[in-house]
């Protein structure tokens, strides 16, 4: 079926240390997406990525789309407290469905 | 003010007793989507629905039901409960493209 597999699972970061979680699939995706869920709320929309080999920065946060485009990352610089949470990829295998990842929760010790 | 809203966001039932969550987006989306959240398990798919009138399986759809008689709304519907069902519930709503899905507050449902 199509699945996409997000790893690590869980992360403990210590502050100002970087973080980057994975997204795989053995499909190639039509576009992915990036969202957050902070602890006790809903998933918020962070950016949608579409084209082979796409980079894209918000602040600290770096988001990668592979050149097959079947693998995607998050990466973020020098965490802080804020970026507590949980983070999910959204895959769209080009037929409406949006389909997670299981998530990596981040957690920061200060 | 743009959002999905969900009610109740807590529910305590027994099993067997029918209940309904319900779900209402102010966007004009096409397309919503309910999910539930259970730990090391992701977001699953439980159902979705394009349009009016047109609603289908996502992954997890046994003991579950859902209705689109009206763009705004998308109740899911638990016939008879069970504790396997206790989870955080989703709904979620976005444009018939590929765009950014906007969620629901969530509701957590304990069946006892």
């Amino acid at each position: 079926g199509q699945q996409v597999m997000q790893i690590p699972q869980y992360q403990h970061v210590q502050e100002g240390e970087d973080f980057t979680t994975y997204c795989n699939s053995s499909t190639t995706l039509s576009n992915i997406q990036w969202y957050k869920q902070r602890p006790g709320g809903h998933p918020v929309f962070l950016i949608q990525l579409v084209k082979s080999g796409e980079v894209k920065k918000q602040k600290r946060l770096t988001f990668q789309f592979g050149e097959a485009k079947k693998n995607s990352s998050l990466h973020i610089t020098a965490t802080q407290t804020t970026d507590v949470g949980t983070y999910f990829c959204g895959a769209n295998f080009g037929n409406e469905k949006l389909t997670f990842g299981t998530g990596t929760r981040l957690t920061i010790i200060p | 003010e743009a959002q999905v809203t969900q009610n109740p966001r807590y529910l305590i039932t027994v099993t067997g007793k029918k209940l309904t969550v319900t779900c209402s987006q102010n966007m004009n989306h096409e397309y919503m989507s309910w999910y539930r959240q259970d730990p090391g398990l992701g977001l699953r798919q439980i159902y979705y629905s394009m349009n009016v009138e047109v609603t289908d399986k996502g992954d997890v759809p046994e003991g579950y039901k859902v209705s689109r008689k009206e763009k705004r709304n998308f109740p899911l519907i638990l016939e008879s409960p069970s504790p396997n069902q206790t989870s955080l519930y989703f709904c979620a709503s976005r444009t018939y493209t590929d765009t950014e899905a906007f969620f629901g507050q969530g509701t957590r449902l304990t069946v006892v």
